[in-house]
């Protein structure tokens, strides 16, 4: 079945880059997603990328794409203390009646240190 | 008010205990979904639904069962809980459409003693 991985733990510095890479294995993925989860919070979508982009830029996040690798990284400038949280990699693929099914990895959780 | 509503937020109860755990939604959409969250283990699929008449198992759907009430309400059961449920429970909500976005609840913590 399909599966995507991603590292559990990242550390930086308030003001460096953090950079949340992922790797999945369904050849026909269609979307690429980054959730965020705060603290005793659900989780939200971040940015999305579709499979026929390499890049997508929103503001102070950076998602690349390398679709024959099949790796996702999520790249975020000035990194805040705000930014600190969980931060889930999914794929989805095509699946029943025009609805995508969504795989999720195991989560990076991001600690950002003053 | 939130477009994914979940409760209880938070629940303690004893080994053997039927549970229940509510999610009802504003958002309008047919597709809803439970997941578990675990340390470690990420998000698990236990059941969803296309609509009130269509039910469909996840990765982990043993001992839990769902309930789809009506489009705006799903409902997850544990009919008798064991300590290996403990864990954050979430619901989600699909958008239409090829990006299907999903919307999720603020989550529902369950400690089984």
């Amino acid at each position: 079945g399909e599966d995507v991985e991603q590292s559990l733990f990242l550390s930086v510095r308030e003001g460096d880059s953090s950079v949340i890479n992922c790797t999945y294995t369904d050849s026909s993925s269609t979307y690429l997603y980054w959730y965020k989860q705060e603290p005793g919070a659900g989780l939200q979508l971040l940015t999305y990328i579709f499979s026929n982009m390499d890049m997508k830029q929103d503001q102070r996040l950076t998602v690349l794409l390398n679709k024959k690798d099949k790796h996702l990284s999520l790249r975020i400038a000035d990194t805040q203390t705000g930014d600190s949280a969980i931060y889930f990699c999914a794929e989805s693929s095509p699946g029943r009646s025009g609805y995508s099914t969504l795989t999720f990895g195991k989560g990076t959780m991001l600690l950002v240190s003053p | 008010d939130a477009d994914v509503t979940q409760t209880p937020r938070n629940r303690i109860t004893k080994t053997g205990k039927r549970i229940m755990l509510e999610c009802s939604q504003t958002k309008g959409h047919d597709r809803m979904y439970w997941y578990r969250q675990d340390p470690g283990l990420g998000l698990r699929l236990i059941y969803y639904s296309f609509d009130v008449k269509d039910i469909n198992k996840g990765e982990i759907s043993d001992g839990y069962s769902v309930s789809r009430q009506a489009q705006a309400k799903f409902s997850l059961s544990l009919e008798s809980a064991i300590p290996n449920q403990t864990a954050l429970y979430f619901c989600a909500t699909q958008a239409e459409g090829r990006t299907g976005e999903l919307f999720f609840g603020e989550g529902s913590r369950l400690t089984v003693l």
